[in-house]
């Protein structure tokens, strides 16, 4: 049964740089054609998608987080990643991460979701 | 962007009734749209994607419909384990999600 679980420091100071890691189980990411994406969720802003990425390393972001939005894939370790740069407390969120339905398809629903972990930007 | 609204924002019914959920988005999404149920402290769950189709081991209360702009999804008989926030999603472009519709319990 696949599992994806989110880790990642809880507290981010204004400005720095928030890193997650989804890591995957129960099935491998370069043995899928299924893409991989990010979503938080605040309370001012309810849900949104962060961006997406398949096995190869090809991903969409949305392009209202700019060019603050790094995504990359260690198949070696069966995990996916989420940089966001610069960061303020309009992103403190709970972040989760979260495997496209269909398969090469960027433009998704999810299916399966981790558990979601808290990120809180202050100083 | 576009944009979902869905409404109510709440809906409090009692057990056994039928609860009718809206999301209209601001531009056609062909049938392109996904609803999720979330429950408190728990990541979204995929009930229906591609507007009506039930994902797996969703029961057969879940309905949904539509196509364009309005949508509904629609739980045939309320049961206690359906109180949670439902929210549509569009994959038409880019995606994005609608601000939930609440349900309780009366």
């Amino acid at each position: 049964q696949l599992q994806l679980q989110e880790s990642g420091p809880g507290l981010v100071k204004p400005s720095e740089t928030l890193s997650l890691t989804c890591t995957v189980s129960g099935g491998s990411i370069s043995g899928s054609n299924h893409y991989w994406g990010w979503i938080r969720q605040s309370p001012g802003k309810g849900l949104e998608w962060i961006g997406s990425m398949d096995y190869s390393g090809i991903s969409y972001h949305n392009p209202s987080l700019k060019s603050r939005v790094t995504i990359s894939v260690d198949t070696s370790k069966n995990q996916f990643s989420l940089r966001l740069s610069s960061v303020t407390a309009a992103d403190t969120a709970v972040y989760y991460c979260a495997r496209g339905r269909q398969i090469r398809d960027p433009w998704n629903v999810f299916d399966i979701w981790g558990q979601g972990t808290t990120a809180t930007v202050s100083s | 962007e576009i944009v979902l609204t869905q409404s109510p924002a709440t809906l409090s019914l009692s057990p056994g009734e039928r609860a009718t959920l809206s999301c209209r988005a601001s531009q056609s999404v062909s049938s392109y749209l996904a609803w999720y149920q979330q429950k408190p402290g728990q990541a979204p769950r995929l009930l229906i994607h591609d507007a009506s189709y039930r994902a797996t081991g969703i029961p057969a209360r879940f309905s949904g419909s539509g196509s364009g702009t309005d949508f509904t999804l629609t739980i045939s008989s309320l049961e206690p384990e359906d109180v949670a926030v439902y929210y549509c999603q569009q994959r038409s472009s880019w995606l994005t999600f609608g601000g939930g519709t609440k349900v309780e319990i009366k």
